[in-house]
């Protein structure tokens, strides 16, 4: 595997269930971000951890609970959610402090009904 | 508030010719700006970078202008081909301290028609 990968492409979920995001990413970077993308909305920066621990909470509601147990993974905890938390999360890394280039994942795309 | 605007949702140009995408920003601290690229199904892809020192950057077929004091950036694309057919993003970058914090554009639909 190469550059960053998420698990699951697809999601569906009901507003009762819990379930996880994850990110892996192969590149050596230090710093990983969660981005969230509504329709017809900008990139939403959600968290950034930067060598592990959590450098910013963007206001994110605290039904989504980020994890990252080291500089390649990050997971994102849903519970809870409501219908429109529906979006493509993303997930980035970056080599960290001085580093303007991210490398996207492709997404999961999540509903939640 | 948005910081990054990008005020085309979406733009046709036939094959060939030059595509040029328009982005505005708000913020004047901003030191870095940064063009990604969007397939489907795929996520995003960095294409092109510009300090905000400088005014032109060049790679190959693509060219990033900027202009601070209109808070203006554009991305040329020249010739167009079918393959740039994309959403790009333009972005904007500001040292948080430990990481660069990035503020996204929503994005400008390229159809490039052969």
């Amino acid at each position: 595997e190469t550059g960053v990968t998420q698990t699951p492409r697809h999601l569906v979920m009901g507003m009762t269930n819990k379930k996880s995001l994850k990110c892996e990413q192969h590149l050596g970077h230090n710093a990983m971000y969660w981005y969230k993308q509504s329709a017809k909305k900008p990139l939403e920066l959600m968290f950034v951890y930067n060598f592990k621990e959590q450098t910013e909470n963007n206001s994110v509601p605290s039904r989504f609970s980020p994890e990252c147990p080291n500089s390649s993974h990050l997971f994102l905890h849903l519970h809870t959610l409501q219908p429109e938390d529906s979006a493509l999360y993303l997930c980035a890394s970056s080599q960290g402090r001085g580093d303007y280039e991210q490398y996207f994942g492709p997404g999961t795309r999540l509903t939640v009904t | 508030d948005q910081q990054v605007k990008q005020n085309s949702p979406s733009l046709s140009v036939q094959e060939g010719r030059i595509s040029i995408l328009n982005c505005d920003y708000t913020n004047s601290m901003f030191d870095y700006f940064l063009w990604y690229k969007k397939y489907p199904a795929e996520g995003p892809t960095f294409l092109i970078s510009i300090s905000s020192i400088k005014d032109k950057n060049e790679d190959g077929r693509f060219t990033v202008f900027l202009n601070k004091s209109a808070k203006h950036l554009s991305l040329h694309i020249v010739p167009s081909q079918p393959g740039d057919s994309a959403v790009y993003f333009c972005a904007a970058s500001l040292d948080s301290g430990g990481y660069q914090k990035v503020t996204f554009g929503t994005g400008t639909k390229l159809q490039v028609i052969p």
